[in-house]
């Protein structure tokens, strides 16, 4: 089966680093997506890793280790809109099935 | 450019009505999938689509669920008789053909509320 774990809540401070971290098993693994989720509203795409290593895009990185089944969101420089549930997502492919499948998200809270 | 449009945006029913939601994928899409977001159980894949058919529809709760496509601009997500428990907000978003590291895209929802 799959399963995605990622810590329910943070609280970091406006103009600090803040690292959400993302534990993964899946059998069919083939790239991992991180989307923000302002309240009330749809998730947005932020990034997408598919071979080890850093992805930097703007205050915005992600990491990838395929052999230890992990990533992270790294936000830099927070703003007060930074505010929002943070989803990590695996894409899962076995045989004709290909799909997406996210964990719980992260909350997180930032702090003027 | 239009994104995914769902409707209704928000829908509040008693537990035994039938309920239908709406979904116009981004034109040129082929995939297409259906969402259920609730605090506890986050964000569960119902169904998805390729090409107007059905793929994997293992996320379908019960036979109260159903989900059509009849062709590439529309698919309907029904509950029938819907129950205060499906009390949720439900997403339909679609990718292009191929996804590898194409994102998805999300409609802005239907707040479904069953009293």
């Amino acid at each position: 089966g799959q399963n995605i774990d990622q810590p329910t809540e943070m609280t970091a401070t406006e103009g600090a680093i803040v690292q959400i971290n993302c534990t993964y098993q899946t059998s069919g693994f083939n790239g991992l997506f991180w989307y923000q989720q302002h309240a009330g509203e749809a998730p947005t795409f932020l990034s997408y890793n598919v071979l080890d290593g850093l992805e930097e895009k703007g205050r915005f990185s992600s990491f990838l280790s395929r052999s230890k089944g992990y990533s992270y969101l790294l936000l830099k420089e927070l703003q007060m809109k930074d505010s929002a549930s943070y989803l990590c997502a695996v894409r899962d492919v076995r045989n004709r099935d290909d799909k997406i499948i996210f964990g719980k998200g992260t909350r997180l809270h930032i702090l003027p | 450019d239009a994104g995914v449009i769902q409707s209704p945006r928000h829908e509040v029913t008693e537990m035994g009505q039938e309920v239908t939601l709406r979904c116009k994928p981004i034109s040129g899409h082929d995939y297409l999938f259906w969402y259920r977001q609730t605090m506890m159980r986050g964000l569960e894949l119902l169904i998805y689509f390729n090409n107007n058919v059905p793929i994997d529809d293992s996320g379908m709760p019960e036979d109260r669920f159903s989900a059509k496509m009849p062709n590439a601009s529309f698919s309907t997500l029904k509950i029938q008789p819907s129950e205060p428990r499906d009390s949720a907000v439900y997403f339909c978003a679609s990718s292009p053909t191929g996804q590898n590291n194409q994102p998805q895209h999300f409609g802005d929802g239907t707040r479904l509320s069953i009293l």
